[in-house]
């Protein structure tokens, strides 16, 4: 089982700035994975970023990047060149890659990128 | 591709009264998920399926129940509604047990009343 922290209710970044978003996580597995899901106010859910275990390098999608540092049990997400379209809400989960790959959430970062 | 789809997407119920959320992929998935969003958190499980004809129960699955009888669809009911189960529904599903992404359906947002 994992458990998910995410201490930041809200954030605002200024627009062409960078921000990170903060993610904490405890599991007992060995084998997990951490991602990263933005959900926008029309409610869908995106996969943005995934971030194994065992992955040496932090994973990288265009703008986002997962600072994963293990031994700390953190898996930040790092938004560089902030739009206003990422203005949304941002999920961490994490999922053990030895079962089912059910996912455990946190409960959610409020991005606002100011204009 | 459609890939996930959920129906209905809105839907107001009374309490006591039975309905089913369906979810339905085509990607040949093989693993699907129901989850529960309520105000404020995350995304909670409430079942899951690795496969045709096979069900698991999540971290909150009372007051619910779940059937894939087809790999396709993973159906959601609710017996007796009731207010606490006032949320928006997703469903999810993975390729398998070597994948990782999850691809989520549009989400049903459910009032019991």
């Amino acid at each position: 089982a994992q458990k998910i922290t995410q201490t930041q209710p809200g954030m605002f970044v200024q627009e062409k700035e960078a921000v990170t978003l903060d993610c904490t996580y405890d599991t007992s597995d060995q084998s997990y994975g951490l991602f990263w899901y933005k959900q926008p106010s029309s409610g869908e859910m995106i996969f943005l970023i995934y971030q194994g275990s065992y992955d040496e390098q932090n994973a990288t999608e265009g703008r986002y990047s997962l600072n994963f540092q293990k031994a700390r049990k953190s898996a930040n997400l790092v938004i560089s060149a902030s739009q206003l379209g990422d203005s949304a809400m941002y999920f961490c989960a994490a999922g053990s890659l030895d079962s089912a790959r059910q996912l455990t959430f946190g409960s959610g970062t409020q991005l606002t990128v100011l204009p | 591709n459609a890939g996930v789809t959920q129906t209905p997407k809105f839907r107001v119920l009374k309490t006591g009264q039975s309905m089913t959320l369906l979810c339905a992929q085509d990607m040949n998935h093989e693993y699907m998920y129901w989850y529960r969003q309520d105000p404020g958190m995350g995304l909670r499980l409430i079942h899951y399926s690795v496969g045709e004809g096979t069900t698991a129960k999540g971290e909150v699955p009372d007051g619910y129940n779940v059937s894939r009888l087809k790999k396709q669809n993973f159906l959601l009911g609710l017996e007796s509604a009731a207010p606490s189960q006032t949320s928006v529904y997703f469903c999810a599903s993975i390729k398998d047990g070597t994948d990782t992404e999850a691809f989520f359906g549009q989400g049903t947002r459910l009032t019991v009343v």
